[in-house]
């Protein structure tokens, strides 16, 4: 079965710190890496997304991830974070082909606090 | 362009009375999953529609059921509510793509709460 691990439930920031949040994940195959955020009162959006090749990928507002698979990690980073990036974020996974690409498995989420 | 859509917003319910909740796929979509999100979670995943028919099944009992409407809709329907339903419902929409991976686009959800 699949499963995700956030590590962090809960990071504080000043604004202009860089920011890194991990994520690993467990699954028997080869893997698509999400991760979404939920600003608050927003719905879950995508941020970005890994399926194939270079590993470092780059999302929207300034974020990138990169995908470490000998650490089954896919952590999520930001060189200075602004208050705007307040929100709860989350990483999911799912099988790159077959019936295990059909669901997505979400970790706990990761709730960023950024202080002005 | 429209986004995922879910009605209702908010619903208020009793136990062991049943609920219908309501998505309408981004537009050019024809694949529908629903996801439940408890608080203080991440989502869980229920079911998938494709083809107006159940695709994949997460750890969910027989009280949640689906269906999917020709014109790719979807409705999800919860049997004889428990306290422990709930949560926030969560549809998404995405493009099946036979030789490309699905992304999935997710709705602001439905928030029940049983009494």
């Amino acid at each position: 079965a699949q499963s995700v691990s956030q590590h962090n439930h809960h990071v504080i920031l000043s604004e202009a710190a860089s920011l890194e949040l991990g994520c690993n994940y467990s699954y028997g195959g080869t893997v698509n890496l999400f991760w979404y955020v939920q600003y608050p009162g927003q719905h879950l959006q995508l941020l970005l997304k890994y399926f194939s090749g270079d590993p470092l990928v780059k999302g929207i507002k300034g974020f990138e991830a990169e995908f470490i698979k000998s650490k089954f990690s896919f952590n999520l980073r930001k060189p200075s974070v602004q208050w705007s990036d307040t929100a709860e974020y989350f990483c999911a996974v799912n099988g790159a082909s077959g019936a295990g690409s059909y669901q997505l498995t979400f970790g706990k989420g990761t709730k960023l606090s950024v202080i002005p | 362009d429209a986004g995922v859509t879910q009605s209702p917003t908010h619903l208020i319910k009793t136990r062991g009375q049943q609920v219908t909740l309501r998505c309408s796929p981004k537009s050019g979509h024809d694949t529908v999953s629903w996801y439940q999100q408890a608080l203080g979670q991440g989502p869980q995943f229920i079911f998938q529609y494709y083809e107006e028919e159940e695709r994949q099944r997460g750890n969910f009992p027989d009280r949640f059921s689906g269906h999917q409407f020709p014109n790719y809709s979807s409705e999800l329907n919860v049997n004889a509510l428990l306290l422990g339903d709930s949560a926030l419902y969560l549809c998404a929409s995405s493009l099946l793509k036979r030789t490309a991976r699905e992304t999935q686009y997710f709705g602001p959800g439905t928030r029940l709460l049983v009494l």
